[in-house]
Formats: C-alpha cells, sequence, structure tokens
C-alpha cells in the first residue's frame, strides 16, 4: 500500500541554524514527491517536488529537498532557519501511475528566536 | 497571481443534512481535487476529477459524496446526508496538465470549515 511516513510530530530549531524536516515514502514504483507548507487557518502552499533528475531540488522560501530512493526518503531542509518558517509541513507522494496523492501526518516545525 | 477559491469559508449543518461545497479552479487548470484533514489530524485524499470524470477516489469517498462540475468555472463536492464525523476543513485543489498527464504540483484553497452538529 502507499504510504507517507513523516516520523517527528514536532521539530524545534533556533533561528539561524539548519533544519530538517523527514520524510519516508512507500509506493510501488517510481514516486513524484511533494513537499507543502501550511500556515495556521490556511491552505496548503506548494514548497517544492521531485519528478526526475537531480536528486537535490531547490524550492521556495530558500528549502532544498534531497530525493534518496535506496532510503526511500525525501527530507526537507534549510541551511539557516527563520522565525517565519515556523509552520505545519507536509509530505506528499504521487504514485507515477495514478493521479491519487498521499500526505504524511504533518511535522510542526517551531523555529525558536 | 491567480488562485483557487472555495465558498463558504464556514458552513454548520445540522446531521442529515445536504451540503454543497464550491470551489473555483484556476482557470486554465484540468485537474481538480478534494481533500479533508479533520482538526490536527494529516490531510487525506478524497478524489481527483479529470475530463469530466472521476479519476481516482479514496475508500472514503463513499455513496454519500459526489463531485459535479457544473459549468466551466466551478467545481463542486457534495455530502448527501451529513455525519457528525464529516465535521472537518475541506480543501479544493487544482493543477495543470502536461503531456496529458499530470505530476504538477496543486494549487490549494483555503478551505471550507465544515461543522456537522
Amino acid at each position: 500500500a502507499q504510504s507517507v511516513a513523516q516520523p517527528e510530530d514536532q521539530v524545534n530549531v533556533a533561528e539561524g541554524n539548519p533544519l530538517t524536516v523527514k520524510c519516508t515514502y512507500s509506493v510501488s514504483g517510481n514516486p513524484y514527491l511533494f513537499w507543502y507548507v501550511q500556515y495556521p487557518n490556511r491552505g496548503l502552499q506548494f514548497l517544492l517536488k521531485y519528478i526526475t533528475g537531480d536528486n537535490l531540488v531547490k524550492g521556495s522560501y530558500g528549502f532544498e529537498a534531497e530525493f534518496n530512493k535506496s532510503q526511500t526518503s525525501f527530507h526537507l531542509k534549510k541551511p539557516s532557519a527563520l522565525v517565519s518558517d515556523s509552520a505545519l509541513y507536509f509530505c506528499a507522494v504521487r504514485d507515477r501511475g495514478f493521479n491519487k496523492f498521499y500526505f504524511g501526518s504533518g511535522t510542526k516545525l517551531n523555529v525558536k528566536p | 497571481e491567480p488562485e483557487v477559491t472555495q465558498t463558504p469559508s464556514h458552513q454548520v449543518t445540522q446531521m442529515g443534512q445536504e451540503v454543497i461545497l464550491r470551489c473555483v479552479p484556476i482557470s486554465n487548470h484540468l485537474y481538480f481535487y478534494w481533500y479533508r484533514q479533520i482538526l490536527g489530524q494529516k490531510v487525506e485524499f478524497l478524489v481527483s476529477f479529470y475530463n469530466n470524470e472521476i479519476s481516482e477516489k479514496s475508500e472514503i469517498f463513499d455513496d454519500q459524496f459526489s463531485v459535479e462540475r457544473p459549468d466551466g468555472s466551478n467545481f463542486t463536492l457534495k455530502i448527501r446526508s451529513t455525519k457528525l464525523e464529516d465535521s472537518a476543513m475541506y480543501f479544493c485543489a487544482s493543477s495543470e496538465e502536461t503531456s496529458g498527464f499530470s505530476y504538477n504540483e496543486q494549487f490549494f484553497g483555503p478551505g471550507t470549515r465544515l461543522t456537522v452538529l
């Protein structure tokens, strides 16, 4: 069965420090992978995606993510966190053969000044 | 910048009543989706829609649910007889088509909060 796991409910980092939000997936074939961010009382906003090609993808607001096929992971990273990055982050995967998306349970990122 | 809009922002209904949630996707998008998010929980896929028909649906999307594109701009989700457990935030999303298939990111609306009493 297709699934996405975000093992951490919450990640706490200090402003200026690097951050990582973890995501692992399980799909039957090669996946399309996405990261979205959700601010309070708002819809989800697209950050970045992996379709094919370079395993390191860069996205909005300085975020990047690395696709690791052997570990079936797609961790979200940023070299220097900002307080304004504090939000709920969702990893999502789509099996290439189907128009159906699976979201992780979300990770709350807290960036402290 | 084009955006997905949803109405109403909040809908309160009595158990057993029918509700229709409305969405206006981005105008040149061809794939449409509904998701729900129960408070504090994960975002759950309900249904995808392309070329005037459902392309995928989840096990949540049972006979109580239906979707429709009644005209060239609106995309609706109908819940025929609401239950208490249908209380959630419902998000509409749309995405572009590339080469007859969609691997593009989805653009989400702000959501409709449905409260079933």
